[in-house]
């Protein structure tokens, strides 16, 4: 079975400063990873994901991810922050050939801050 | 464009009444999704379907029924609501094919038991 640890519940960062969303994740098999964003009073949308090759992943507005198999990680990073990336952000996996089921972390809440 | 569609945002019921949250899908997608929000927790996966007609049970089942009688529509039943039941339901749906595919979420279903 997999597991998702968000380390971080809350992020607060400054405007224009950079973030790092921290994922690790536990699994006995090859994985796809993912990395969805909730804004208030949405449902979720995906910024990334990781299916193989290249362990660099480029998302939407500005997000990268790097995919780290020794250390099982897929931490979310960005240069400069917005006021408009302020919104919940959460890591998932499935495994490879496996179980239809997407397995969630707890999420991170960002604030970015003026 | 994608679209999952969840009929009601917010709902408001009574301890011991039938709910019924509808999820609706205009991609074609084989398989559907209903997960549960809840501050701290992440998202839980309650059931899933991979066809029509077909369930498995998520991590959460208990005191939740599904149904889907047709391929773009999949149904979140409680039986008899109760207070603990108070959440935010999210929907999704993914293709099988190709693997990796991400989720597609709706907005969110609101629901306060009283």
């Amino acid at each position: 079975a997999q597991s998702v640890t968000q380390l971080d519940s809350q992020v607060p960062v400054f405007e224009e400063a950079p973030v790092e969303l921290r994922c690790n994740y536990s699994s006995s098999v090859s994985v796809y990873l993912f990395w969805y964003v909730q804004y208030p009073n949405q449902g979720l949308q995906l910024l990334l994901k990781y299916l193989s090759g290249s362990t660099l992943v480029k998302g939407i507005n500005g997000f990268e991810a790097e995919f780290n198999k020794s250390q099982t990680s897929f931490h979310l990073r960005k240069p400069s922050v917005h006021i408009s990336d302020t919104a919940e952000y959460f890591c998932a996996v499935r495994s490879q050939g496996g179980s239809e089921k997407l397995v969630f972390g707890k999420g991170t809440k960002l604030t970015v801050n003026p | 464009d994608v679209k999952v569609t969840q009929s009601s945002r917010y709902l408001v019921k009574r301890t011991g009444e039938k709910v019924f949250l509808e999820c609706v899908q205009d991609m074609d997608h084989e398989n559907m999704f209903w997960y549960r929000q809840d501050p701290g927790l992440g998202l839980r996966l309650i059931y899933f379907s991979y066809d029509v007609k077909m369930k498995e049970k998520g991590d959460i089942p208990e005191g939740y029924s599904v149904s889907r009688e047709k391929k773009e529509r999949f149904s979140l039943i409680l039986e008899s609501a109760s207070t603990n039941q108070t959440s935010m339901y999210l929907c999704a749906s993914r293709a099988s094919t190709p693997a990796g595919r991400e989720l597609f979420f709706g907005e969110g279903s609101r629901l306060t038991v009283l």
